[in-house]
């Protein structure tokens, strides 16, 4: 089982910030947040990480709550280029199995 | 530099062939990590290889097995195929492995059809 959840799907119109949620209550200290999103047929790309504290990139913002059990992928200015299936995954220590959730398929509306 | 690369691109076989896949890592990068992707799923580990050791293993049969080389290339290798081994194959590479803030890149995957 995924340790994160996601909603199935968001809607998003072009020109305003996309919030996308993920939950991880089970996350431990020393696991990170990452973000990746897949394009239809092309390989997941990496968006950002972080671990307790909010970061930012050229892409995107990444919203950790204090308690680590959720957080929030923010796109500042959707383009209907960022119609994608995002995932929110919690990296496990290394001898860990490494699971990935459904993610969020953001539709972006013109 | 030049990104994660997976070889061939399209394949199509049949019921109980076996296959393998090719993938070549972004220059530097020691760890290599297989995943499957198939319609309506998200992205399912497989397994990872660091320094030609598996280091991490997903969930999938026996038939699913892998090597890496001491260029860091690796393959993946997948025997008795079933129908439902159809899927995109997807192959990523960091410099250090999984955990520990490190970030993988991803190819453009093999997609794999089973007839």
């Amino acid at each position: 089982d995924a340790k994160t959840t996601q909603p199935p799907s968001m809607d998003c119109a072009e020109g305003r910030a996309a919030n996308l949620p993920c939950n991880h209550s089970t996350i431990s200290g020393n696991e990170y947040v990452y973000w990746y999103r897949q394009i239809h047929s092309q390989g997941p790309q990496y968006i950002i990480h972080g671990l307790k504290n909010n970061e930012t990139n050229e892409m995107a913002s990444l919203i950790i709550t204090e308690d680590r059990k959720s957080s929030t992928l923010i796109l500042p200015h959707a383009t209907l280029r960022d119609t994608a299936v995002y995932y929110c995954i919690v990296l496990m220590n290394r001898d860990d199995k490494i699971i990935f959730g459904k993610g969020t398929r953001l539709h972006i509306l013109p | 530099k030049a990104g994660v690369t997976q070889t061939p691109r399209y394949l199509i076989k049949t019921r109980g062939q076996q296959v393998t896949l090719s993938c070549s890592p972004i220059s530097g990068h020691r760890s290599v990590s297989w995943y499957q992707q198939t319609p309506g799923q998200g992205l399912q580990f497989l397994f990872e290889y660091f320094s030609e050791t598996q280091r991490n293993k997903g969930n999938f049969p026996g038939r699913f097995s892998g090597r890496q080389f001491s260029n860091s290339r690796s393959e993946m290798n997948v025997s008795t195929l079933e129908l439902g081994d159809s899927a995109l194959y997807l192959c990523a590479s960091s410099p250090l492995g999984l955990g520990a803030g490190d970030t993988q890149y991803f190819g453009p995957g093999t997609r794999l059809t089973v007839l």
